[in-house]
């Protein structure tokens, strides 16, 4: 049960695009399509922005998008706006029953 | 509306217990896995445990395992996270979230439990 790799910051000006990475194993992110990604605010619970690798609950905007290559997903955000200045966490299934996040990226909006 | 609502964290001593709970509403909760996610101070998310929709299956993160114990009740549309033998390590605001499609879709608040003597 490590946890997916993910770099600990990213950054970009507004109405530019950045990109995550969450690199994980055969036995979680590459072998299932259960990854999830997460907006954190800092003192606020998390909430959901992507399941099932690509997926967009109702309510997150379409500048939010989700992919997979092997054994690692990535978040993309594009348009960057101030608001999504935040934490963002991957979440994968990992098999029997057990799930691991990733380590987390600090998202900055220059 | 969906809400989850944690309570029960608190100050306890290493070696001490402590039983934290979930208050479902908004959504029939017998229909739902629910899981238990941790958060030390500063650092990142962590996966802790999870329950069928009945009760029946459980699991949990290495680092808890043998030690907390998850557990519902559908009648009180409650989740339950028993925790044993607390150490240090386990200080974190704990999170309790429903899972659909494997993903955790809506989160509560947060309670804080702080092991320290």
């Amino acid at each position: 049960q490590s946890a997916l790799t993910q770099p600990p910051s990213a950054s970009g000006s507004p109405g530019q695009s950045v990109t995550i990475s969450c690199t994980g194993t055969s036995s979680d992110v590459g072998g299932y399509n259960y990854v999830s990604w997460y907006q954190q605010h800092p003192g606020k619970a998390p909430k959901l922005m992507i399941y099932e690798v690509s997926k967009r609950p109702s309510g997150v905007p379409d500048r939010f998008s989700g992919s997979k290559s092997g054994n690692t997903a990535s978040l993309t955000v594009s348009g960057l706006q101030a608001e999504d200045e935040a934490d963002y966490y991957c979440s994968s299934y990992a098999g029997s029953s057990n799930f691991v996040f990733g380590t987390g990226t600090k998202v900055t909006v220059l | 509306e969906v809400q989850l609502v944690e309570s029960g964290g608190g100050l306890v001593q290493p070696g001490g217990s402590l039983r934290l709970s979930c208050a479902a509403s908004g959504f029939t909760f017998s229909n739902y896995w629910m899981q238990w996610v941790r958060q030390a101070p500063g650092k990142g998310l962590v996966w802790v445990s999870r329950v069928y929709s009945d009760g029946s299956i459980t699991s949990y993160a290495d680092s808890v395992k043998g030690r907390f114990t998850i557990s519902r009740d559908n009648a009180k549309n409650t989740l339950y996270l028993q925790m044993n033998s607390l150490r240090a390590e386990d200080t974190a605001v704990y999170y309790c979230a429903r899972e659909t499609i494997r993903a955790k879709d809506y989160w509560g608040q947060g309670t804080l439990v702080t092991v320290s003597s």
